[in-house]
């Protein structure tokens, strides 16, 4: 089945580690994105990536890194420069980037603090 | 600024009650109105896309329409499966997603 997989589902950090989500996709998407997700509050965007080797920083993007050297692959490094990591993180994608297009997304990532 | 406002927050219903969750929203030039189902702990679901005052999609009990300065989500004759959160998002003048807080709608037996 075509779709985005992200990996781990859940996900703990200490103090001062970086960690990495994974995000794969097998719809042979162009865009892909990353989004963070806390209570009360609407989707932000972190980083989007139009193409392979291509990448943007989002609305929120400090504390954050990404790469892109797959089209089918976007993981998101949360560093220790990030002072509230804990959220549920969301990878998406879509055909192409640009207005108008749908994005679909994975079935997320809950990072959590220690 | 470009902003996505849903309303109610949250709702709750009998079942077979029918409702309407509405999105206003204020960016110019709409390039496409999303709504989304989201279930607890998981990603969203794409449900439907809109582009133009006038336009309505459906699917099962959800049907979805907009007009120049807002789209609602009516449920009809809603089942327990129906509780999620619905969200609305829109594509601003910076080709960026805009997301609502969102729609919580429990349906009870």
């Amino acid at each position: 089945d075509g779709g985005i997989t992200q990996s781990p589902k859940y996900l703990f950090r200490k103090e001062g580690q970086n960690v990495t989500l994974s995000c794969e996709q097998n719809l042979n998407h162009d865009a892909m994105y990353w989004y963070r997700q806390d209570p009360g509050q609407g989707l932000r965007l972190i980083y989007y990536s139009q193409i392979v080797n291509d990448f943007q920083k989002g609305d929120i993007a400090e504390g954050y890194s990404v790469s892109r050297e797959k089209k089918e692959s976007f993981p998101l490094t949360v560093t220790s420069a990030q002072k509230n990591p804990t959220a549920f993180y969301l990878c998406a994608s879509s055909i192409i980037w640009g207005s108008g297009n749908t994005i679909y997304f994975g079935e997320g990532s809950w990072l959590t603090v220690v | 600024e470009d902003q996505v406002t849903q309303s109610p927050e949250a709702l709750r219903l009998q079942e077979g009650e029918s409702s309407s969750l509405n999105c206003s929203y204020t960016v110019s030039g709409l390039r496409g109105l999303f709504w989304y189902r989201q279930d607890p702990g998981k990603g969203p679901e794409f449900l439907f896309t809109l582009y133009s005052a006038g336009e309505e999609k459906e699917k099962e009990r959800l049907k979805a329409t907009l007009t120049k300065k807002e789209s609602f989500l009516h449920i009809t004759a809603p089942k327990p499966e129906d509780s999620a959160t619905y969200l609305c998002a829109v594509w601003r003048g910076n080709n960026r997603l805009a997301f609502g807080k969102g729609n919580q709608v429990v349906v009870i037996p």
